[in-house]
C-alpha cells in the first residue's frame, strides 16, 4: 500500500515555507525523502529512523512520528532550486519489527517555487 | 566513477513484443530494484533482487519478468502480456540491510508504437 502524501501540489514565491505530508496506515520501520526533478532521476534526500526524529538538511528538514505513521517535510525560506516533485518512501515493518527491505513511495507532492 | 547506467533511454515497442530494459550498476551494492512512474501515480515496485539468484515481486510485477545472474545486472523484460506498458522505468541498487538510501539510475522512457 502507497502511502498517502499531501497536499498533491503547493506553489509558493522564493522564501516562503512549505510543509509535506506522508502517512500510512501501516506501521513504519523509517521513512526516507527524495526529490525528483522532471525528467531526471530521484535524489535522495535523507531518512528518518525512529520515532521523533527530525533531520535536517540545509533549510530541509523533516521528522518522524511513529506512533502516528506519519512524517513531515519542512522547507523555509524556499529557493528556486526546490522546485521539483518530493516523494516519501516507507519501510514497512517485517514480522520481526525489523524492516520487510521494501521501499514503497506516495504519488509525490509537485513543488513549485516562483521568483 | 561508480554509478548505475540504465539503456537505452527510450525504447519504443510494438504489439506484441517483448522488449528488455538494461540496467548495470559498478557500485557493488547487493540489492536492485526496477519501479515504473507514471504521472500522478509516484514511483511503484516493479521486482527487487537482494542477492543474485534470486528476486521477489514486488506491487505491479504482472507481464514483467527479471533476471539476476551477475551481481552488477539487473535486466528487467516487459512482456508482450503488460497491456499498458507505457511508462518511465527507473532501476535503482542499494548496500544489503535496512536503512539504506537508494541510488537511481537515470530512467528508460517505454512507448507503445
Amino acid at each position: 500500500q502507497q502511502p498517502v502524501q499531501s497536499p498533491q501540489a503547493v506553489i509558493l514565491r522564493e522564501g516562503e515555507d512549505a510543509v509535506i505530508n506522508c502517512s500510512s496506515s501501516k506501521a513504519l520501520y523509517s521513512v526516507h525523502w527524495y526529490r525528483q526533478k522532471h525528467g531526471e532521476a530521484p535524489v535522495f534526500l535523507m531518512i528518518l529512523l525512529k520515532g521523533g526524529e527530525q533531520k535536517g538538511h540545509e533549510k530541509i528538514s523533516a521528522s518522524f512520528n511513529e506512533k502516528k505513521q506519519q512524517s513531515s517535510l519542512y522547507l523555509t525560506a524556499s529557493q528556486l532550486s526546490y522546485s521539483g516533485t518530493y516523494f516519501c518512501g516507507t519501510e514497512r515493518k517485517g514480522y520481526s519489527g525489523g524492516s520487510n527491505y521494501k521501499l514503497t513511495f506516495g504519488k509525490g507532492t509537485l513543488l513549485t517555487v516562483n521568483p | 566513477d561508480g554509478g548505475i547506467t540504465q539503456s537505452p533511454k527510450y525504447l519504443f515497442r510494438k504489439e506484441g513484443q517483448n522488449v528488455t530494459l538494461s540496467c548495470e550498476q559498478n557500485l557493488n551494492h547487493d540489492a536492485m530494484y526496477w519501479y515504473r512512474q507514471d504521472p500522478g501515480q509516484g514511483l511503484r515496485l516493479i521486482y527487487y533482487s537482494q542477492i543474485v539468484n534470486d528476486f521477489q515481486k514486488g506491487d505491479i510485477a504482472e507481464g514483467y519478468s527479471v533476471s539476476r545472474e551477475k551481481k552488477e545486472s539487473f535486466p528487467l523484460t516487459v512482456t508482450s502480456a503488460q497491456k499498458n506498458p507505457t511508462a518511465f522505468y527507473l532501476c535503482a541498487s542499494t548496500p544489503w540491510g535496512p536503512n539504506e538510501k537508494l541510488f537511481f539510475g537515470s530512467g528508460t522512457q517505454l512507448s507503445v508504437l
